[in-house]
């Protein structure tokens, strides 16, 4: 399959835990993209790389949140302290320049 | 503030009609405007994007028509087939700006019956 893989696909945590998510784009996609979607919305916008430089934050990513790529490759969406209002799919996708986006099936995180 | 506001919320049709869903957006720098297929438990998949110097775009049988002065597009889908059934957003960005942040409607929730 060379599409964008995300793991895990599904997380169940208690509140005031730590998670961490991992995204590996299409191989030769340079840019990689973070959006969160919770029930009845469209995806929000989270944070983008350029290789292995976040180039872009929304004030959605709070200091719980933190995103790295390391080497430009795989990349890791952590949430520390998780809240409720924490729970939503979180997306990512990848791209080879540009907004045509390849999505993954996303990792749904229930925060209880 | 909601930048791009999309409408239906829902929308039921017979196999082989022509099911419309609406955006209408607010800032006139946007320059990049997809539409995304999302289906339960998948990430939304790109259908067909529009650049605002263009009134209409086609592929199969799905079509953009883009109104630049109403700041508004809509999404046609020719001879509805319920595998087409699945929830569609719309989206804009600004992308000579340099920022590749889409920017996604609340989605439209698309019933097509047999």
């Amino acid at each position: 399959d060379t599409g964008v893989s995300q793991d895990p696909r599904h997380k169940i945590t208690k509140r005031g835990q730590n998670v961490t998510f991992r995204c590996d784009p299409i191989s030769e996609h340079n840019r990689l993209y973070w959006y969160r979607q919770t029930l009845g919305q469209g995806p929000e916008f989270l944070t983008y790389f350029q290789n292995e430089a976040q180039l872009e934050k929304s004030r959605l990513l709070s200091d719980r949140f933190s995103a790295e790529r390391p080497k430009g490759s795989f990349s890791t969406l952590e949430i520390q302290r998780t809240e409720q209002g924490d729970s939503a799919m979180y997306l990512c996708a990848s791209s080879l320049g540009g907004v045509g986006y390849t999505f993954g099936s996303g990792t749904r995180l229930t925060v209880v | 503030q909601q930048q791009v506001k999309q409408s239906p919320q829902s929308l039921i049709v017979q196999k082989g009609g022509i099911p419309i869903i609406n955006c209408a957006y607010e800032n006139t720098a946007f320059d990049y405007f997809p539409w995304y297929q999302q289906f339960p438990g998948k990430g939304p998949a790109l259908l067909i994007a529009i650049r605002p110097d263009v009134s209409e775009k086609k592929e199969g049988r799905f079509t953009i028509s883009f109104n630049k002065s109403a700041k508004q597009f809509s999404l046609h889908i020719m001879d509805s087939q319920p595998g087409d059934s699945a929830t569609y957003f719309c989206a804009a960005a600004i992308i000579q700006g340099g920022s590749e942040k889409l920017v996604f409607g609340k989605g439209t929730k698309l019933t097509v019956n047999p």
